[in-house]
């Protein structure tokens, strides 16, 4: 079974500009939470997505926003770009909403310049 | 809310020998789950092993077993016969249930498994 997989790995951006990050889940995974990985806050939960419908959110601006598609993939989004956005993005899935078993994807590393 | 704490940020062991690691969280829920997680070099982020709360039994995946203290707030995790691939970033998390549910991690301790 293939495993969570995230696109793209690896994104340069310019501070003010927007991004889309996607994550497609483990098949049959219905629940998809993304994370912020930082050297300074370590990682800090984004959002929870399950049946297409935001079921958890983080204390993140509303710069940060996601969504779920039909077929469980997700995305996420990050308008006005700022520097201390620049993060490991982590997507991990599992099968049903308050399933804390995890599993994770290899991330996005945004950098912002 | 919950807080996860781990206090050690580095820690090296040899390989083949045993290494604990420490963990200690806060949360007024009585019902959670308890994990570690591996984050090896420039690779994924991996379960290690999870935790119920309600499980008086301490779990164990081959070489890593925790050591659960509810009353104490405390999950450590004992790695036997450490190997060379264990070396990676350790993450403790707490997850707590019902509605809003989410993992909460600690900010990790870099473990070097020296050959």
């Amino acid at each position: 079974k293939a495993g969570v997989t995230q696109t793209p790995r690896y994104l340069i951006k310019t501070r003010g500009q927007q991004v889309t990050l996607s994550c497609s889940p483990i098949s049959g995974h219905r629940s998809v939470s993304w994370y912020q990985q930082t050297p300074g806050q370590g990682l800090q939960f984004l959002f929870e997505y399950f049946s297409e419908t935001q079921r958890n959110k983080g204390n993140f601006p509303g710069r940060f926003s996601g969504r779920q598609f039909s077929n469980s993939r997700s995305e996420m989004n990050v308008s006005t770009l700022e520097l201390g956005d620049s993060a490991l993005y982590l997507c991990a899935s599992s099968f049903g909403t308050g399933d804390h078993e995890q599993y994770f994807g290899p991330g996005t590393r945004l950098t912002v310049t | 809310a919950q807080t996860v704490t781990q206090s050690q940020p580095e820690m090296s062991v040899q390989e083949a020998e045993t290494v604990t690691l420490s963990c200690t969280y806060d949360t007024s829920e009585n019902n959670y789950y308890l994990f570690w997680y591996k984050q090896p070099p420039s690779r994924q982020m991996i379960l290690v092993i999870r935790q119920e709360a309600y499980k008086q039994q301490n779990a164990t995946e081959n070489r890593f077993s925790v050591n659960f203290q509810k009353a104490a707030k405390s999950f450590s995790l004992k790695i036997s016969d450490s190997q060379l691939g264990d070396t990676a970033m350790y993450f403790c998390a707490f997850g707590n249930t019902g509605a809003n549910s989410k993992l909460t991690f600690g900010k990790g301790i870099t473990l070097s498994v020296r050959p």
